[in-house]
């Protein structure tokens, strides 16, 4: 396999459920992503993890909870979910260096995507 | 506030005309300019990038203007194909403060006529 692979590609869950979201690179990258995608709404930076260790977390509420066991292995758990969380999940994956020597192009999965009931 | 927009939500050209797809940014900040592509049901692909000390890149019929004075940044497709058909996602990223991490904005759907 090649590239950015994300499991499931379709969940549906109830706001009580405990489900994850698996995202696989192949790419041999350092760094990798979660973005979330709602409709009409642009792109969302979620986490960010580099050498396997969390760099961001934007504002992310605690029913999502990401692990990443290692740099080609990414994980979203989720708990707890509301109708508002049903999106696009996408995974993403980049080569990051130095400063200046990363040119911050990402590669996504196809994605995950969620509806919560 | 949104830092990155792309004000026009679609666009429509005839096949084998220019197509120009635009975008406008805040945070002076930003150093690294990309654009993606997204057809339905996958993920966006990247397609070109410019950096700030750059005014314009080129890749095969894919070019991409940046304005820094006017903090405005364009795509421009020629001459267009029906394959180009997608969602256009202008990102921008401050390299080097967080290399990696994009802003994006809300995409720019393009449908080429045949």
């Amino acid at each position: 396999e090649t590239g950015v692979t994300q499991t499931p590609r379709h969940l549906v869950m109830g706001m009580t459920n405990k489900k994850s979201l698996k995202c696989e690179q192949h790419l041999g990258h350092n760094a990798m992503y979660w973005y979330k995608q709602s409709a009409k709404k642009p792109l969302e930076l979620m986490f960010v993890y580099n050498f396997k260790e969390q760099t961001e977390n934007n504002s992310v509420p605690s029913r999502f909870s990401p692990e990443c066991p290692n740099s080609s292995h990414l994980f979203l758990h989720l708990h707890t979910l509301q109708p508002e969380d049903s999106a696009l999940y996408l995974c993403a994956s980049s080569q990051s260096g130095l400063a200046g020597a990363n040119t911050g192009e990402l590669f996504f999965g196809e994605g995950s995507r969620l509806t919560v009931l | 506030d949104q830092q990155v927009k792309q004000n026009s939500p679609s666009l429509s050209v005839q096949e084998g005309r220019i197509s120009i797809l635009n975008c406008d940014y805040t945070n002076s900040m930003f150093d690294y300019f990309l654009w993606y592509k997204k057809y339905p049901a996958e993920g966006p692909t990247f397609l070109i990038s410019i950096s700030s000390i750059k005014d314009k890149n080129e890749d095969g019929r894919f070019t991409v203007f940046l304005n820094k004075s006017a903090k405005h940044l364009s795509l421009h497709i020629v001459p267009s194909q029906p394959g180009d058909s997608a969602v256009y996602f202008c990102a921008a990223s401050a390299v080097s403060t967080n290399a990696g991490k994009s802003t994006f904005g809300d995409g720019t759907t393009l449908t080429v006529k045949p």
